[in-house]
Parts: C-alpha cells; sequence; structure tokens
C-alpha cells in the first residue's frame, strides 16, 4: 500500500536533548513537508523540501533542523534549542508539477516534553 | 500574505442534521487552490476537496457539498444528514500558487465537529 508512515507515535523527551521523527513515503512523490499543530490551532510549516538535498525554512523553523538525502525520508530533528516542543507532528507529500498539488499527510508523532 | 479564518470553533449537531462549516480566505494571487481536510480523533489529516480559484463550480460528493464563491472570498463546506462518524475536526487551507508562497500550506484553526446519536 501506498503511503506516509512516522515513527513512532508517542515520543517522550526529557529537557535538553535532541530527538528525531522520522518520515517515510513510498508514494514517489518529489516534495515533503513538516507541519506542527498546537491544541485547537490550525497547522504551522516547519520546512518543506521539493527536491533531494535542498530543503527550505517554513514559518516556524527556530530549535528544528531536517535532511534530506533520500527521495522518501525527511526526518526532523527537534533540538534542545526549540523552547516549547511539546505538540503533534505531522509529515506530509505531494509531487511536484507545475502548479501545487495536493499535501498528503502521515499519521502524525506526539511529541511530549517531560 | 495569506489568511484562513473559520469563525466556527466548535459545533455541535444532533445525527441526521445538516450542517455547514464556514471557511473565509484572504490572498492577494489571482491564482490559489483552496483544500478542505479532515482529522478525526486518530490525528492523521484526510485530503477531502481541491479547488483551484478559476473554478467556481460547487461540487457534491455523497453527503459532502462544497459552495466556493470568489465575490466573498468563501469556501463553505455541508454535510447533509450528519453521522456520528462525521465527528472530527475539519480544516481549512490555501495555497498560492507562485511567488515565494509556494508549496506552504496556510491552515485555518479548524472546526471541531461533534454528532450526537
Amino acid at each position: 500500500d501506498g503511503g506516509i508512515t512516522q515513527s513512532p507515535k508517542y515520543l517522550f523527551r526529557k529537557e535538553g536533548q535532541n530527538v528525531t521523527l522520522s518520515c517515510e513515503q513510498n508514494l514517489n512523490h518529489d516534495a515533503m513537508y513538516w507541519y506542527r499543530q498546537d491544541p485547537g490551532q490550525g497547522l504551522r510549516l516547519i520546512y518543506y523540501s521539493q527536491i533531494v538535498n535542498d530543503f527550505q525554512k517554513g514559518d516556524i523553523a527556530e530549535g528544528y533542523s531536517v535532511s534530506r538525502e533520500k527521495k522518501e525520508s525527511f526526518p526532523l530533528t527537534v533540538t534542545s534549542a526549540q523552547k516549547n516542543p511539546t505538540a503533534f507532528y505531522l509529515c506530509a507529500s505531494s509531487i511536484v508539477g507545475g502548479y501545487p498539488d495536493t499535501q498528503y499527510f502521515g499519521p502524525g508523532t506526539r511529541l511530549t516534553v517531560l | 500574505a495569506q489568511k484562513v479564518t473559520q469563525a466556527q470553533t466548535e459545533i455541535s449537531v444532533v445525527e441526521k442534521e445538516d450542517v455547514t462549516l464556514d471557511c473565509v480566505y484572504e490572498t492577494r494571487d489571482t491564482t490559489y487552490y483552496l483544500f478542505w481536510y479532515k482529522q478525526p480523533p486518530s490525528g492523521e489529516l484526510v485530503f477531502l476537496i481541491r479547488r483551484n480559484s478559476f473554478d467556481e463550480q460547487n461540487e457534491i460528493s455523497g453527503r459532502y457539498s462544497w459552495n466556493f464563491q470568489k465575490s466573498t472570498s468563501s469556501f463553505n463546506f455541508t454535510i447533509t444528514a450528519s453521522q456520528v462518524v462525521d465527528s472530527a475536526v475539519y480544516f481549512c487551507a490555501l495555497i498560492n500558487a507562485g511567488g515565494t508562497s509556494y508549496g506552504k500550506l496556510t491552515f485555518g484553526q479548524g472546526t471541531i465537529l461533534t454528532v450526537h446519536p
């Protein structure tokens, strides 16, 4: 089945630790995205990548880092510099064409800082 | 800059009632795309519909229908004969077709819909 997988589903982190959230897709999509969702709010874009080895900051990139070494994978690292990392993180992907295409989402990772 | 507003934070209905979720958007681009996503309790966002700015035809898919009106910058979503399984958070979103906003989805705050048996 084609789709987007995110792991782990739940993640607990101690203050001062870096953690990496995994996102993998087998849809053959070129573009991948990371969003953050806080309770009662919409999603906000952290980073996105439209091609391997290239990525751009979104609206709230501070305290996060990404890499795009493979087309299928776009891991997100939440660093200790992120002041309020507890949130629900969603990964998405889309094709890249002459116009913005539909973004399809993974099941999400819920991160809690203890 | 673009903005999406979903003024209804929460809506509660009884099964079989019709319900309309409002979405108002702001953008300076003439070419853009509008989306609705459903987020059930499991958390995953499920794509429902995509509409481009040049297509103002209303769309119906089963119990779902969408009313796009450029004159009022609105893209409202109606569920007819609601069911308990429709209970979820619904998001309206906008993406511009060019410039520096390419690839960036702007989401509304979401509307929590609860359908009671």
